[in-house]
């Protein structure tokens, strides 16, 4: 009963550079949700993506990050150009879809540190 | 963005029962009262929700005010590991809106 797995755990990336963010639901649920989580702040809704759909991006910055959650494999967050700005923790959630009886189930989390 | 109010932090003594309020004065009638927890910058875990009856599972139990504008989260017998921050949120399609959440405490 793996849960949501989350790779790699801490990443180094130096300004400018390309960031991807691997993120493996639950076995069984379809869709994820990523969000984001700057040094000392709540948790922020980045984007809601069922399998090779994107529901919901209205928390992705316009520019430089795309997600995609395609047919077979993990759900990926690219950040392209990283700044120093984009260090922080990314969360991966996933569940069955809608109102569960359960919630969402979180990975660990992936933090990016850009030098 | 966050439709409720918690206090900011709190102490509790290991071994007694933690209180932690929420006021979600908005909420309408179709909304979910969820709870998670944040331990020490980990992923969020889920602890319990409620929509208009009290609820009560193996972590925690859930106290949803008649008008629904108030709910208590009551840990029963706090341990150390309880230490975290505890997130309440108003809930009713799959954008969960974490706001600053409680900082709970636990002390020996």
């Amino acid at each position: 009963n793996a849960g949501v797995m989350q790779n790699p755990r801490h990443l180094v990336r130096r300004r400018g550079q390309e960031a991807r963010l691997r993120c493996s639901p639950v076995k069984g649920h379809s869709h994820v949700y990523w969000y984001r989580q700057l040094p000392e702040e709540g948790l922020k809704f980045m984007v809601y993506l069922q399998k090779e759909n994107i529901i919901d991006e209205s928390g992705m910055p316009k520019e430089r990050f795309s997600a995609e959650f395609p047919k077979e494999g993990p759900s990926i967050l690219r950040i392209q150009q990283v700044v120093r700005g984009d260090s922080a923790a990314y969360f991966c959630a996933s569940s069955t879809g809608g109102i569960s009886n359960y919630g969402y189930t979180f990975g660990s989390g992936t933090r990016l540190t850009v030098v | 963005d966050a439709k409720t109010t918690q206090p900011p932090s709190m102490d509790c003594a290991e071994g007694r029962a933690a209180n932690l309020p929420c006021n979600h004065s908005t909420i309408s009638g179709n909304e979910y009262v969820y709870w998670y927890r944040q331990i020490h910058s980990q992923g969020p875990q889920y602890i319990i929700h409620g929509l208009k009856n009290n609820e009560t599972n193996e972590m925690a139990s859930l106290i949803i005010t008649e008008d629904r504008k108030s709910s208590t989260l009551i840990l029963p017998h706090a341990t150390l590991r309880d230490t975290a921050v505890y997130y309440c949120i108003v809930f009713n399609d799959y954008k969960l809106s974490f706001g600053a959440g409680t900082t709970v405490t636990v002390r020996a």
